[in-house]
């Protein structure tokens, strides 16, 4: 499978421990990006990376959340202390570079905070 | 930053009628606009994109229109069938973002 991939698919953790997940884009693709996506919205925009650069983070990014690439290739994504409203679906999407390239997105991580 | 309205949130249509969604973005410098068609419990997948140098563009049964003027494109969906309901999402691309914003989506029920 080239498609994106993603690691774990669910996650289950109380309150106040951090979790970790992992994102493989598909290999030739320079750009990958986090996105939050809660039950009935639509993706909601966290952060990009270009090759090993974070380029864009948004203000939905609080402290508490980090993301690295660190050789250009896979990414992570890290929440520290977690909250019962980090619970959505987070997926990781990858692009080539170019205005009107396409998203491919994985299947995404399911957090649930208890 | 950009703002990307979508309408309606739930539509639901009898199996081979049509169906259109709506949407409407705030930064005059968008100029990619995606289509993605997300099942329950998968990933969103890209179903049409229309670039900002077009009007119209149509895949089978599909077709999405873009008025740059007015700031609103649509999904065109003909002959719907079952295998067509889902969550579809808009998203748009502004100028010099990289960045895709994304609409609240809108359930699509295809009815026998």
């Amino acid at each position: 499978d080239t498609g994106v991939s993603q690691d774990p698919r669910h996650k289950i953790t109380k309150r106040g421990q951090n979790v970790t997940f992992r994102c493989d884009p598909i290999s030739e693709h320079n750009r990958l990006y986090w996105y939050r996506q809660t039950l009935g919205q639509g993706p909601e925009f966290l952060t990009y990376f270009q090759n090993e650069a974070q380029l864009e983070k948004s203000r939905l990014l609080s402290d508490r959340f980090s993301a690295e690439r660190p050789k250009g290739s896979f990414s992570t994504l890290e929440i520290q202390r977690t909250e019962q409203g980090d619970s959505a679906m987070y997926l990781c999407a990858s692009t080539r570079l170019g205005l009107d390239s396409p998203l491919h997105f994985g299947n995404g991580t399911r957090l649930t905070v208890t | 930053g950009e703002n990307v309205e979508q309408h309606p949130s739930t539509l639901s249509v009898q199996e081979g009628d049509s169906a259109v969604i709506k949407c409407t973005y705030s930064d005059s410098a968008s100029n990619y606009f995606p289509w993605y068609k997300q099942e329950l419990g998968k990933r969103p997948q890209l179903i049409i994109d229309i670039r900002s140098n077009v009007g119209e563009k149509k895949d089978q049964r599909i077709a999405v229109t873009l008025n740059k003027t007015a700031k609103h494109f649509s999904l065109h969906i003909t002959e719907t069938q079952p295998e067509d309901s889902a969550v579809y999402f808009c998203a748009a691309r502004g100028g010099t973002a990289s960045k895709l914003t994304f609409g609240t989506g809108t359930r699509l029920q295809v009815t026998l």
